[in-house]
């Protein structure tokens, strides 16, 4: 069964704390992995898609890295406007028929 | 560029009753695809319209429907309302489909079924 689990569920940082966060797929031939941003009350926000492993995206003070079994989301120096829920999904071959799975998110707080 | 736009923003719903919920796409997209978030299961794909054509169908009853308009709108309808479907409804748009395209969020459809 496809299965997106990403940690940790909560982060607390200090502005300036650089820190990663983790997306694990179990997946039946890869066909994309996405990361999202969402804000309160907000509908999700598109950041990055990756699609083979050692691929690289970066947008500002965010970098996203892709392996054979998991996705690095990087914040460099971060800032409170960073503080948001982020999401990872992926989308495969197998099981899931090529829909989205998307993981529960990494709830993130950036205190000044 | 106009977003996502989703109505009603909030509804109230009694059991057994049906509910009707509306996205209009970004102009020019043809895909819009439809999602349940709720605290416990996190975001699940509800299905996917692409040209007036279902292309993708999540694990959820029959109850859960939808269907695409010729200008690209899509409603989605759930039937015989139960408690547990109660969550945030949010449909997204993208040019080229699920996957293949950045999907484009509105900010969502709050169901409360009492």
């Amino acid at each position: 069964e496809d299965q997106v689990t990403q940690s940790p569920e909560a982060l607390r940082l200090q502005e300036g704390e650089s820190s990663s966060l983790n997306c694990s797929y179990t997946v039946s031939g890869l066909r994309g992995l996405f990361w999202y941003r969402q804000d309160p009350g907000k509908g999700p926000e598109f950041l990055f898609t990756l699609y083979s492993a050692g691929e690289e995206k970066e947008k500002e003070r965010l970098k996203a890295t892709l392996t054979k079994k998991e996705s690095f989301l990087h914040i460099t120096a971060p800032k409170p406007e960073d503080s948001a829920t982020y999401l990872c999904a992926t989308r495969g071959y197998g099981g899931s028929q090529g829909n989205l799975i998307f993981g529960k998110g990494t709830k993130l707080s950036v205190k000044p | 560029k106009a977003g996502v736009t989703q109505t009603p923003r909030y509804l109230i719903k009694t059991r057994g009753q049906q509910v009707t919920l509306s996205c209009s796409p970004i102009s020019g997209h043809r895909s819009v695809s439809w999602y349940q978030q709720t605290p416990g299961q996190g975001l699940q794909f509800l299905f996917e319209y692409f040209s007036e054509t279902q292309r993708n169908k999540g694990n959820f009853p029959g109850r859960f429907s939808g269907r695409q308009f010729s200008n690209s709108r899509s409603e989605m309808n759930v039937s015989t309302l139960e408690l547990g479907d109660s969550a945030l409804y949010l449909c997204a748009s993208s040019s080229q489909g699920v996957g293949e395209s950045p999907l484009h969020f509105g900010n969502g459809t709050r169901l409360t079924v009492t």
